[in-house]
């Protein structure tokens, strides 16, 4: 399975803009990365998801640089009720997917 | 989007009984479905892919007599502990994959059931 490594945790106030970065550096050819939000006691919920250069959608943005072997999440102006845990995944069509460590996010007042 | 239900939400059984715990996609067919297990402050560990109509694929290190699973249809999956101990106490979460075609079906979680065997 596609290891990825993210950042344990970082905080950030309200209203900033928040990256997230993922180095998946064994990342094949045909694997999209995907960013999922976890809640405690809450299964994860899709973010977004790319396969190379930059995806936007109505919650963030995600930032593939030309080799692939890393990704950004941007959440741009963040409220409290963004904090939570943040997985960045790697693969492809119907294949295991593994859950790194992900990284923790928490938003001060 | 496509939801996923999973039910019960919240179970406390005896150690030594069994729990089964249901997972179903609501307005989508799934034929591939994936169990993970989730440890307080930990990631999720996938336990075994369920495709609908064979027989599950366990990974490594997970008793497959002990966690069954079924997926009899394209919208449930079932996953049973049997002879329940309280180190098997967790957070279990199911996903459901499409069967929309193309180079990443994404997954779709459950909301997740919480185990708690005393």
């Amino acid at each position: 399975l596609a290891k990825t490594t993210q950042p344990i945790s970082m905080d950030s106030y309200e209203g900033q803009e928040v990256n997230i970065t993922c180095s998946h550096n064994n990342i094949a050819t045909n694997d999209y990365i995907t960013w999922y939000q976890q809640f405690p006691s809450q299964g994860p919920r899709f973010i977004i998801q790319g396969y190379k250069t930059k995806v936007t959608n109505e919650v963030a943005s995600l930032f593939i640089p030309a080799d692939r072997k890393s990704s950004t999440l941007s959440l741009p102006r963040v409220s409290l009720s963004d904090t939570a845990v943040y997985y960045c995944l790697v693969g492809y069509g119907n294949n295991r997917l593994a859950f790194g460590k992900g990284n923790q996010v928490v938003v001060i007042p | 989007g496509a939801v996923v239900s999973q039910h019960p939400s919240r179970v406390i059984c005896k150690s030594g009984t069994s729990v089964k715990i249901e997972c179903r996609s609501l307005d989508f067919q799934a034929t591939t479905m994936f169990w993970y297990r989730q440890f307080p402050k930990q990631s999720l560990m996938l336990m075994a892919t369920s495709n609908e109509g064979s027989k599950a694929t366990y990974e490594q290190g997970v008793e497959k007599d002990k966690f069954l699973i079924n997926h009899a249809s394209l919208t449930l999956s079932t996953l049973t502990v049997t002879s329940a101990h309280p180190e098997d106490s967790s957070f279990y979460i199911c996903s459901a994959m499409g069967t929309s075609g193309g180079a990443f079906n994404e997954q779709y979680f459950g909301p997740g059931t919480r185990l708690t065997v005393t």
